[in-house]
């Protein structure tokens, strides 16, 4: 079955610590998304990413990084610049191209600091 | 300022009973409108996906339907189900920047009682 696939499913994080979500697709789509989401708020955007090798800031980047050298590919990385990284963290893909298809999620990661 | 504003913030309902939630959005111009179902600790899987000229859209038990003369999307639940206990996203998708800017509603929480 293609799908979107989040690992781990709950990740801990010391201080000081950076740490890295994974994300990987088999939709074949081009567009990949990394959204946070927090208790009772709608969810943010990270980072997005159109192509491979190319990715753009979204509305919450700063603290954390990405980076897509693959298609199927987009990991995501807390740095320990984010103060505030407990959150659900969600990934996303569409095809670029399809601007009236909706995109597809994973089932997220629940990222909490010790 | 949410760009999408979502009603009842949560409600209970018997099962078997209807019910009616409310999205009211700012974002103009649009070009579609989104429903999707979040499942406590999983990724939003999507319900409905609504074009600017649609006025409505089914699947299965739920039906959406948009205004957009007054910029209101509504989704109903039929003969709810036990199943149905989830949030409930309205999401809409900016002309301009499409999927990289989307607008996300907090939800509707919903939960089906026996």
């Amino acid at each position: 079955d293609g799908g979107i696939t989040q690992s781990p499913k709950y990740l801990f994080r010391k201080e000081g610590q950076n740490v890295t979500l994974s994300c990987e697709q088999n939709l074949n789509h081009d567009a990949m998304y990394w959204y946070r989401q927090d208790p009772g708020q709608g969810l943010r955007l990270i980072y997005y990413s159109q192509i491979v090798n190319d990715f753009q800031k979204g509305d919450i980047a700063e603290g954390y990084s990405v980076s897509r050298e693959k298609k199927e590919s987009f990991p995501l990385t807390v740095t320990s610049a984010q103060k505030n990284p407990t959150a659900f963290y969600l990934c996303a893909s569409s095809n670029s191209w399809q601007l009236n298809q909706p995109q597809h999620f994973g089932d997220g990661t629940r990222l909490s600091i010790l | 300022k949410n760009q999408v504003e979502q009603s009842p913030q949560s409600l209970i309902i018997l099962e078997g009973k209807n019910c009616t939630l409310q999205c009211n959005y700012t974002v103009s111009p649009f070009s579609n409108l989104r429903w999707y179902k979040q499942d406590t600790g999983r990724g939003p899987v999507s319900l409905t996906i609504m074009t600017f000229s649609e006025n409505t859209k089914s699947n299965g038990r739920y039906t959406a339907t948009l205004d957009a003369d007054t910029k209101q999307s509504s989704l109903h639940i039929t003969a709810s189900q036990l199943s149905d206990s989830a949030s409930y996203i309205c999401v809409v998708s900016p002309v301009t920047y499409g999927n990289n800017r989307l607008a996300f509603g907090k939800g509707n929480q919903v939960v089906v009682i026996p």
